[in-house]
């Protein structure tokens, strides 16, 4: 099983909402990233994960909070978000937490804030 | 800091026609990455370039390495419309988790 799961698929949410995101995999990877994604443009790291613990975090404001329960799982939360952080959020793994891995992408959650 | 650019940023194409993209990155990496996304997709991985002078392909799609020039190039051979997509490559900073990705190219194959 070489899949990365997200959901939901899609999110509209209002600036005051409180929301989360998730991820998951089952490939035994022990890294996981969040990156952002804006239209016509590339993926932006977020955050990376290794071993469970957050080791980088790409100076991202703190409304939004990342999590990782477990090896095979990975959050967001989201709260008091603004209109420009509507994008497309993906999550990654790979097996070891190094460039020379080989990252799997999942679908992606496509969010609107309004 | 590394980072990673391509070009063309966009490319219009007729079918049967040969073309190749260019990436080039700032400082050493670990390892090349070339990646497909279709409109409102994720990413999926093409190739994973390993090592300077790296040649992989995969139907029209082949992708080399050259990690002395820095530079890494995606050629499409005899192009068809299914190949429409926007193409990005991604570098590793040696000894980060850091995948930088370039700007992308969109590829456009006309009929």
């Amino acid at each position: 099983d070489t899949e990365v799961t997200q959901t939901p698929k899609h999110l509209v949410m209002g600036m005051t909402n409180k929301k989360s995101l998730k991820c998951e995999q089952h490939m035994g990877h022990r890294a996981m990233y969040w990156y952002k994604q804006k239209a016509k443009k590339p993926p932006e790291l977020m955050f990376v994960y290794s071993y469970e613990k957050l080791s980088i975090n790409e100076s991202v404001p703190s409304r939004f909070s990342p999590e990782c329960p477990n090896s095979s799982l990975l959050n967001l939360h989201l709260h008091a978000l603004q209109p420009e952080d509507s994008a497309l959020y993906l999550c990654a793994s790979s097996q070891e937490p190094a460039g020379t891995y080989e990252q799997y992408f999942g679908p992606g959650t496509r969010l609107t804030v309004t | 800091e590394l980072k990673v650019e391509q070009n063309p940023l966009f490319l219009s194409m007729q079918e049967g026609k040969n073309y190749t993209i260019y990436c080039n990155y700032s400082t050493t990496s670990d390892r090349l990455y070339w990646y497909r996304q279709d409109p409102g997709k994720s990413l999926e991985s093409l190739f994973v370039l390993l090592s300077n002078g790296a040649v992989k392909q995969e139907g029209r799609l082949m992708a080399s390495l050259d990690t002395k020039a820095r530079l890494s190039t995606l050629h499409i051979t005899a192009a068809v419309h299914d190949l429409s997509a926007t193409y990005f490559c991604a570098a590793v900073s040696s000894g980060t988790y850091k995948y930088i990705f370039g700007t992308g190219t969109r590829l456009k194959v006309l009929a």
